[in-house]
């Protein structure tokens, strides 16, 4: 079974519209980890955030906010005001705490392109 | 501000031959990890590396896979006998293991192509 859904394939927008990414995850784990990462056209993959399983507070940081929420299994990200340089694809990924080596279970991402 | 290097960034080989790809983690760093992406699909998990061992592998892993550290700062990824399906972007990454520090730190890649 997926453990991590992101089911925009690829998103177009104009710039300045603002964007939402969505991610649905997975987990038996009561303490877990969710991240998303940015991955430009140049490749390496850019930490964005961390948030916890028992902290469900939204995050908003410049642009870019996130939303968790348990009751629905879902950590989205929204862009605002999106800028062409947040052109990438945008991967969601999980650790479990039960994952001995913390290893991150990605999804397939989501690419968005943002046109000026 | 330290970050995790790989050599090299792209790496051609015929079909059959050993390749091995390297990496400086970063140096206080304990847990290492190695993923694979291949061309347009999600990355996926390799292998980790803790206390000079391996402490978790995927299916991927095979027998074909092999990592080492074989110094204070390196960590290398061998494909022992390559196939074309071993075409990927390859990441390593490296982890804190304090506290509740789980955010790895990837590497920038080395694109393996094998023809």
């Amino acid at each position: 079974a997926q453990k991590v859904t992101q089911a925009q394939t690829e998103i177009s927008v104009v710039e300045k519209e603002d964007v939402t990414l969505d991610c649905v995850y997975e987990t038996r784990d009561t303490t877990y980890y969710l991240f998303w990462y940015k991955q430009p056209p140049s490749g390496e993959l850019v930490f964005l955030i961390r948030r916890n399983s028992f902290d469900e507070q939204n995050e908003i940081s410049g642009r870019y906010s996130w939303n968790f929420q348990k009751s629905t299994s879902s950590f989205n990200f929204t862009i605002t005001a999106s800028q062409v340089v947040d052109s990438a694809v945008y991967f969601c990924a999980l650790v479990e705490s039960g994952a001995g080596s913390y290893q991150l279970t990605f999804g397939k991402g989501t690419k968005l392109s943002v046109i000026p | 501000e330290p970050e995790v290097t790989q050599t090299p960034s792209h790496q051609v080989t015929q079909m059959g031959q050993e390749v091995i790809l390297r990496c400086v983690p970063i140096s206080n760093h304990l847990y290492f990890y190695w993923y694979r992406q291949i061309l347009g699909q999600k990355v996926e998990f390799l292998v980790s590396f803790y206390n000079n061992e391996i402490s978790e592998k995927s299916e991927i892993f095979d027998d074909q896979f092999s990592v080492e550290r074989p110094d204070g700062s390196n960590f290398t990824l061998k494909i022992r006998s390559t196939k074309l399906e071993d075409s990927a972007m390859y990441f390593c990454a490296s982890k804190r293991t304090s506290g509740s520090s789980y955010e790895q730190y990837f590497g920038p890649g080395t694109r393996l192509t094998v023809t």
